[in-house]
């Protein structure tokens, strides 16, 4: 079945770094575009980052831009979200899911469990 | 970025209920909306896409509406596994916008 599985998140300084990824397997990934939401603790959800199928465009939340990269590695089936100068508001859980995309509508099919990024001195 | 404004933020109902909730978009978003169910401690699930088609496997009793800028998610018969929050989500412009979520509770 279509799974996607977060690892790489842990406790990190302000002006830290981390590289999460998202391994998935169960359907062609590469067929895919992939996108990064997080969700502080007690908070809504907020979309951070997509990146098309075959890596070639990448989009970012305001919020985010200039701090964190979305990559992909197709070979391996896995997607990337490399999070530099972390803020203590960058603490959250991160999913990634799949997009799904048709001719009038565009959505979040299959979810991550996520994973946990604490920032903090 | 496009705005969404879900009412009410939290609701409290029984089991056997009408449930509705609402998103407004600040602007138009077409049928660009999207509805996902997430449970305490889990990941969302997507309910609805396009405003009104239903994902595979979820029960017949969700239901989603509009276009343009309002739409509503209507549970019919609420189900004690239906207790959740629910968020709107706009994908019309590429910088995606959840709503604040509603909290549906006993």
């Amino acid at each position: 079945q279509v799974q996607l599985v977060e690892s790489g998140g842990g406790v990190v300084q302000p002006g830290g770094s981390l590289r999460l990824s998202c391994t998935t397997s169960g359907f062609t990934f590469s067929t895919y575009g992939m996108h990064w939401v997080r969700q502080a603790p007690g908070k809504g959800l907020e979309w951070v980052a997509l990146i098309w199928f075959d890596g070639s465009v990448q989009y970012y939340a305001d919020s985010v831009e200039g701090r964190f990269t979305v990559s992909r590695d197709n070979s391996k089936k896995t997607l990337y979200l490399q999070v530099n100068s972390l803020r203590v508001e960058d603490t959250a859980v991160y999913y990634c899911a799949r997009d799904a995309r048709g001719d009038v509508y565009d959505t979040m099919d299959v979810w991550g469990q996520g994973t946990t990024v604490t920032v903090s001195s | 970025d496009i705005q969404m404004t879900q009412s009410p933020s939290s609701l409290s109902a029984s089991v056997g209920d009408r449930v509705t909730i609402t998103c407004r978009a600040s602007q138009t978003i077409s049928s660009y909306l999207n509805w996902y169910q997430q449970k305490a401690g889990k990941a969302p699930k997507l309910l609805i896409y396009a405003a009104s088609r239903l994902q595979s496997g979820v029960p017949s009793r969700f239901t989603g509406s509009g276009s343009g800028t309002h739409f509503t998610l209507t549970i019919d018969s609420l189900q004690p596994e239906d207790f959740a929050t629910y968020y709107c989500q706009q994908s019309y412009r590429t910088l995606w916008t959840f709503g604040q979520g509603s909290k549906v509770e006993i």
